[in-house]
């Protein structure tokens, strides 16, 4: 079984400043890492995943992650946010062999303000 | 529509009744989930459809909780004998699962029920 720590459960920051979103994670066996960010009203989207090959990852709007396998880490970065980003950011975690079977952590709500 | 479709939107009900909740995935998805977002629990996995194969329920958390996926399209979800630590959002996600693994599941905006 696997699981999911995210550190901060409320992380507020001002507009073009950055933020790191924090998670680690525990398996026995090899996993797949994502972010999912939920804005408000809205469904579960992806923003990034890791499933093999460059450990840095990197979504359209400007955030990165990097996994690191001996820290059992998935960080979450973005230089300069935007009020657009508040949101609440979940990280999972799959086994390669479980399509979709995901195990989320708590979740961290980023609010930005002006 | 083109996005996962989930009814209701909101329920309330009282303990003790059974509530049913309907999930329409993406057309051509072949993968279908349910989870369980609550304020003690975080987001839990409950079940787990692919095509005909057998469901994997091992999330679901009593056998009050039962699912069903018909045609390899439309689920529900149904609730029996409802209880107050049953309220949360579910929330629906499907996937296409063919070819290589993109991990994305597509999420509904769920729905939201209270139990009074």
């Amino acid at each position: 079984a696997q699981s999911v720590t995210q550190l901060d459960s409320q992380v507020p920051v001002f507009e073009e400043a950055p933020v790191e979103l924090r998670c680690n994670y525990s398996s026995s066996v090899s996993v797949y890492l994502f972010w999912y960010v939920q804005y408000p009203n809205q469904g579960l989207q992806l923003l990034l995943k890791y499933l093999s090959g460059s450990t840095l990852v990197e979504s359209i709007n400007g955030f990165e992650a990097e996994f690191n396998k001996s820290q059992t880490s998935f960080h979450l970065r973005k230089p300069s946010v935007h009020i657009s980003d508040t949101a609440e950011y979940f990280c999972a975690v799959s086994e390669t062999d479980s399509w979709g079977k995901l195990q989320f952590g708590a979740g961290t709500q980023v609010v930005v303000t002006p | 529509g083109a996005g996962v479709s989930q009814s209701p939107s909101n329920k309330v009900t009282e303990k003790g009744k059974d509530v049913e909740l309907r999930c329409d995935p993406i057309s051509g998805h072949t993968a279908l989930y349910w989870y369980r977002q609550s304020l003690g629990q975080g987001l839990e996995f409950l079940i787990y459809f692919q095509g005909n194969s057998a469901p994997d329920k091992s999330g679901l958390p009593s056998d009050r909780f039962s699912a069903e996926r018909t045609g390899g399209s439309v689920s529900t979800l149904t609730i029996q004998r409802t209880q107050q630590e049953d309220s949360a959002v579910y929330l629906c996600a499907s996937s296409p699962r063919t070819g290589a693994y993109t991990g994305e599941l597509f999420f509904g905006e769920g729905s939201r029920l209270t139990v009074l």
